[in-house]
């Protein structure tokens, strides 16, 4: 079946360190996948888009690459502040009209 | 723009009665998609609509349906609640391109529903 699976639960990282967080899929082939942020007690806010035939994406502080061959999405926050406190959700398209999403990993900044 | 709305945003019900989930997208996106999210489970898709039409439905049992208007709005219904049903209900709207496939998705607020 497929499944799609956040490295952590949890990560702590100290105030301009970066933040790394992984997502991993299996029986999947993807054609893009996705990276969220979500606030507690919010719905989840759009971040990055990434499709199969790129290798990396940039926004502002965020980095995303994404590696059709190892089934994994790396995701950066590099000079991370408390205010990136949140957690991050990964999500794959299906093919299907169908998104599937990670559990999450709550990221802890501390100042 | 104004952004994806839901209502109500907290909903109270008792076991064995049913609710309805109203939706409205951002104005131009016809694909509606919603969601249940759990502490323990995360985010599940329940279903998609696309003018109108239900394309996908995820793994929920029959007691979950929804439909779509011909304004894009949509509802979803929960027929006989259960404690289980507790969750955060969330739907989302997305833009789809002239080429077909799938973009990011803007997400609501979220109904709160708690069934005692």
């Amino acid at each position: 079946s497929q499944k799609i699976e956040q490295n952590s639960e949890a990560l702590n990282i100290q105030e301009g360190k970066t933040a790394t967080l992984t997502c991993n899929y299996t029986n999947y082939s993807p054609a893009y996948l996705q990276w969220y942020r979500q606030d507690p007690g919010r719905g989840p806010v759009f971040l990055l888009l990434i499709r199969e035939n790129e290798k990396e994406k940039r926004k502002e502080r965020l980095k995303v690459t994404f590696d059709t061959t190892l089934k994994q999405s790396l995701f950066h926050i590099t000079a991370s502040q408390p205010a990136d406190s949140a957690t991050y959700l990964c999500a794959l398209d299906t093919g299907g009209f169908k998104t599937i999403f990670g559990a999450g990993t709550r990221l802890f900044v501390k100042a | 723009k104004a952004g994806v709305t839901q209502t109500p945003r907290y909903l109270i019900k008792t076991r064995g009665q049913q609710v309805t989930l109203s939706c409205s997208p951002i104005s131009g996106h016809r694909s509606v998609s919603w969601y249940q999210q759990t502490p323990g489970q995360g985010l599940q898709f329940l279903f998609e609509y696309f003018s109108e039409t239900q394309r996908n439905k995820g793994n929920f049992p029959g007691r979950f349906s929804g439909r779509q208007f011909s304004n894009s709005r949509s509802e979803m219904n929960v027929s006989t609640l259960e404690l289980g049903d507790s969750a955060l209900y969330l739907c989302a709207s997305s833009l789809e391109t002239s080429g077909g496939g799938y973009n990011e998705q803007f997400f609501g607020p979220g109904t709160r529903l708690t069934v005692l």
